[in-house]
């Protein structure tokens, strides 16, 4: 079991270039969910997908971000006009996705930093 | 709404002394509650969780933390810790109704274990 795999796992980006995250999640996880890490507001949920289908977004900014996820392998997170106070960890995670008890367990990859400069 | 608390950003304790990590929670129903670790430049590592049942849960590594709804609390617990120990834990819940399975996560607290 690789864990949850994310890509790249530092990124530098120029101010108003986009940025693109991968995450793969946990083969046979059908829910991914990804989560913001700043220094200033901890953890923040971004969104949750379940059986690639968005589920709650209710933390994505409204502007300049987008997820996708096109097949059960991966997902990924895409930053439009990035901007320095877009700079965290970016982290994913995967769950059995089924609703209840521990099969919600949420297992985490190791993050992709992004530096916007 | 959901929220935890971790009142001590940070806790210093001699390698070997017991630890208590606290977390509080406010929730309008019982969530599910979990300890994860982050070590530097790594992502979150599960330490436990509690869904239902005996209070007190065991995880890796010997930590344990006990759930008390009296005190909406869900305080970590380690009777001799090492200096491997020493990152950031952190504190969450999940909800267990409705839709949405996101982690709601306390600021954490950073564990210095000193030798």
């Amino acid at each position: 079991n690789a864990g949850v795999i994310q890509t790249p796992r530092h990124k530098v980006t120029g101010k108003g270039q986009e940025a693109t995250l991968w995450c793969e999640p946990i083969s046979g996880h059908s829910a991914v969910f990804w989560y913001r890490q700043t220094i200033v507001q901890g953890l923040e949920f971004l969104t949750y997908f379940r059986n690639q289908a968005p589920i709650d977004d209710s933390g994505m900014p409204k502007e300049r971000f987008s997820a996708q996820m096109p097949n059960q392998s991966h997902s990924t997170l895409k930053i439009q006009s990035t901007q320095p106070q877009d700079s965290a960890v970016y982290l994913c995670a995967s769950s059995l996705g089924r609703l209840g008890g521990p099969q919600d367990t949420q297992y985490f990859g190791p993050g992709t930093r992004l530096l916007v400069l | 709404a959901q929220s935890v608390t971790q009142p001590d950003a940070r806790v210093t304790v001699s390698e070997g002394a017991s630890l208590q990590l606290r977390c509080k929670y406010s929730s309008s129903v019982t969530p599910y509650l979990f300890w994860y670790v982050q070590y530097p430049r790594q992502g979150l590592q599960l330490l436990l969780k509690y869904y239902s049942g005996d209070p007190v849960v065991q995880g890796v590594n010997g930590f344990e933390a006990e759930f008390s709804k009296s005190n909406s609390s869900f305080h970590l617990r380690k009777a001799s810790v090492h200096w491997s120990d020493s990152a950031v834990y952190f504190c969450a819940v999940s909800s267990i109704t409705g839709n949405t399975r996101k982690l709601i996560f306390g600021l954490g607290t950073t564990l210095q274990v000193q030798p």
